[in-house]
């Protein structure tokens, strides 16, 4: 089955600039989470979906981050702007409603400069 | 207080030895994942546990649900199981990760 597909790979902008972030889920899934992961650290959740509607964004920074699901299948990921501590891989990831199993897409790595 | 505890944090082995990853967490949990992070690649989902134990090919995963405790082992070890090895459990429908465990296989 096809897994969870993520654009661009990489990004390299400059702070102050603007990028999005495209990710399509596995067929079916109902759940998408988009995490930040900045080197040397463990994934951080900036937002969960279930289907189109926002189960949780409390580590979104709303000032510049935004992200949406509109017809419960893909989403994007914007920051606006960018600054330099958002350099990071962005991660999304897709899970059934209800069970515990996510796959992950292979990220975007952005480089802020 | 991170809710997912990794360790260690850096792991050199030789090829061939036993290794042994642990992570402990402090919430109630409805599994625990163990993830495989290649250099400048995705994530790659190891095992799902909510009990006892489970393996494949040279890596076993073990879950004491009473003590709140997991760990990985990769037996004979290969320079290829050089990645970064996280630990994440499921709460709910939310995943907490720890920040990993970087393992190097030197031939």
């Amino acid at each position: 089955e096809a897994g969870v597909a993520q654009s661009p790979r990489y990004k390299i902008i400059e702070k102050r600039q603007s990028v999005a972030f495209w990710c399509n889920p596995i067929s079916g899934h109902a759940t998408l989470y988009w995490y930040q992961q900045i080197l040397g650290q463990g994934p951080k959740l900036l937002i969960q979906f279930q289907n189109n509607g926002v189960v949780d964004d409390s580590q979104l920074p709303k000032d510049r981050f935004s992200a949406e699901r509109l017809k419960g299948v893909d989403s994007t990921l914007k920051i606006q702007p960018a600054k330099l501590e958002d350099s990071a891989v962005y991660l999304c990831a897709s899970s059934l409603a209800g069970q515990g199993v996510a796959f992950f897409g292979q990220g975007t790595r952005l480089t802020v400069v | 207080k991170n809710e997912v505890e990794q360790s260690p944090q850096n792991l050199t082995a030789q090829e061939g030895e036993f290794i042994t990853i642990n992570c402990s967490y402090s919430v109630g949990i409805s599994a625990l994942h163990w993830l495989q992070q290649h250099p400048g690649g995705g994530i790659v989902s190891l095992f799902m546990l909510s009990s006892g134990k489970k393996k494949h090919g040279r890596l076993i995963a073990t879950i004491n649900i009473q003590e709140k405790h997991s760990s990985l082992h990769i037996t004979a070890s290969h320079p290829r199981d050089s990645a970064v090895y996280i630990c994440a459990v499921r709460v709910g429908n939310q995943f907490y990760f720890g920040t990993g465990t970087s393992l190097t296989v030197i031939p």
